[in-house]
């Protein structure tokens, strides 16, 4: 079975512009999750959708935002980028067959903001 | 939030040695992961285990949720083990997971 993907891997983006980011889950996989990880903050959590939905949403300024489609494959977005995006973005997915579920993690997008 | 704090930060070995990480937790959990970072940034699965012991080549883990606190447990070390571990919580009010700093491991040959 494939594991989780992110295209593209590597990014390079100027001050003020957007980007896409995305990511497929683990067939089967319903619930996707989103993960930043810079040197000064460790990874934190961005978002997480399930059933096209978001149902959770980590301490994070409105530019950055999510989707997911039908398929389960997910998106994020991040708009007027800053210097301090540049980051490790991570996705996860998860069965979320019902709490506490297993996750695995994608191989990641490497986004530098200059 | 729940905190997840991970000890030592840092740990340098001799190949061949064994060694022992720490995670200690704050609250309540559904899930406790320990992940192996590689050197392009993946997360590498090592062990789901929010209670109990697991066992895997080299690699073990025990977590004991009463006490808030896993150990994971790599013997004779290889320098292909060097990188940082991280330990993950999902606390059971949310499906987020919460991570450590990470310890970075040194293995030297």
């Amino acid at each position: 079975k494939a594991g989780v993907t992110q295209t593209p891997r590597y990014l390079i983006k100027t001050r003020g512009q957007q980007v896409t980011l995305s990511c497929s889950p683990i067939s089967g996989h319903r619930s996707v999750s989103w993960y930043q990880q810079t040197p000064g903050q460790g990874l934190q959590f961005l978002f997480e959708y399930f059933s096209e939905t978001q149902r959770n949403k980590g301490n994070f300024p409105g530019r950055f935002s999510g989707r997911q489609f039908s398929n389960s494959r997910s998106e994020m977005n991040v708009s007027t980028l800053e210097l301090g995006d540049s980051a490790l973005y991570l996705c996860a997915s998860s069965l979320e067959v019902g709490w506490g579920d297993e996750q695995y993690f994608g191989p990641g997008t490497r986004l530098t903001v200059t | 939030g729940i905190q997840v704090e991970q000890s030592p930060p840092d740990l340098i070995l001799q190949e061949g040695a064994n060694s022992t990480l720490r995670c200690n937790f704050s609250d309540s959990v559904n899930n406790l992961q320990w992940f192996h970072q590689n050197p392009w940034g993946q997360l590498i699965n090592l062990f789901y285990i929010p209670s109990g012991t697991k066992q895997n080549g080299r690699l073990s883990a025990t977590t004991v949720a009463t006490e808030r606190y896993s150990l994971l447990y790599i013997s004779s070390s290889q320098t292909t083990d060097s990188g940082v571990y991280f330990c993950a919580v999902e606390e059971t009010s949310g499906s987020r997971l919460t991570f450590g700093e990470g310890t970075q491991l040194t293995v030297n040959p």
